[in-house]
């Protein structure tokens, strides 16, 4: 693989239910984040991790989580889905904190039922 | 609060019709100025950083440029291969690295 991998590409969710989004990557970045995109409105951060070990809250952080246990992995945590939840989630990478120039991954579509 | 407004929100241009893109930004520090490019379906692609008024960065027919208040992408003589939607995204110097706004984009279609 080569650049950021997501994954599942597109999920149906009940709401109630607990889903994590994968995201890997393998160009050793140090930062890592999770944008979703609504339509109408500009991608927004939900949460970031500037190195491994470290993680921050975004724009739009409730109702996620994140974890950031080596630097490859940025998973995120859906406890428990709201259809407000459904969206394109993305997943981006940059070589250090600061996001000059940001590598994304080729987005997560979920949708809470 | 930090704002950023592109547009037009579509354009619809004949191959070889060139233009421009606009991106209005307010930011309380002006750290580093973005463009991407996405395509249906896919997660942005990085095309240009601009950090200061009057730089002016070029890729194949693509030409960003930033004054104080905007920044505008130039596409001259467009290709259908360049139809895609054109996002600008501004760093503001406070509030941290991470802070970075996003505007809604610009949708290009070019025809052949």
């Amino acid at each position: 693989i080569a650049g950021i991998t997501q994954a599942p590409t597109s999920q149906i969710l009940a709401a109630g239910r607990r889903m994590t989004l994968r995201c890997t990557q393998d160009m050793r970045h140090n930062a890592m984040y999770w944008y979703r995109q609504d339509l109408g409105l500009g991608l927004r951060l939900i949460h970031y991790s500037n190195t491994a070990g470290t993680t921050g809250k975004g724009e739009v952080p409730d109702g996620y989580s994140v974890s950031r246990a080596n630097t490859d992995d940025f998973p995120l945590t859906l406890a428990s889905a709201v259809p407000s939840q459904t969206s394109v989630y993305f997943c981006a990478s940059s070589p250090q904190a600061g996001n000059t120039e940001a590598f994304f991954g080729q987005g997560t579509r979920l949708t809470v039922v | 609060e930090d704002q950023v407004t592109q547009s037009p929100e579509a354009l619809r241009l004949q191959e070889g019709e060139s233009s421009s893109l606009n991106c209005s930004y307010t930011v309380s520090g002006l750290r580093g100025l973005f463009w991407y490019r996405q395509d249906p379906g896919k997660g942005p692609e990085f095309l240009f950083t601009l950090y200061s008024a009057g730089e002016e960065k070029e890729k194949e027919r693509l030409k960003a440029t930033l004054t104080k208040k905007e920044s505008f992408l130039h596409i001259t003589a467009p290709k259908p291969e360049d139809s895609a939607t054109y996002l600008c995204a501004v760093q503001a110097q406070s509030g941290g690295y991470q802070k970075v706004t996003f505007g809604t984009g610009t949708k290009l279609q070019v025809i052949p």
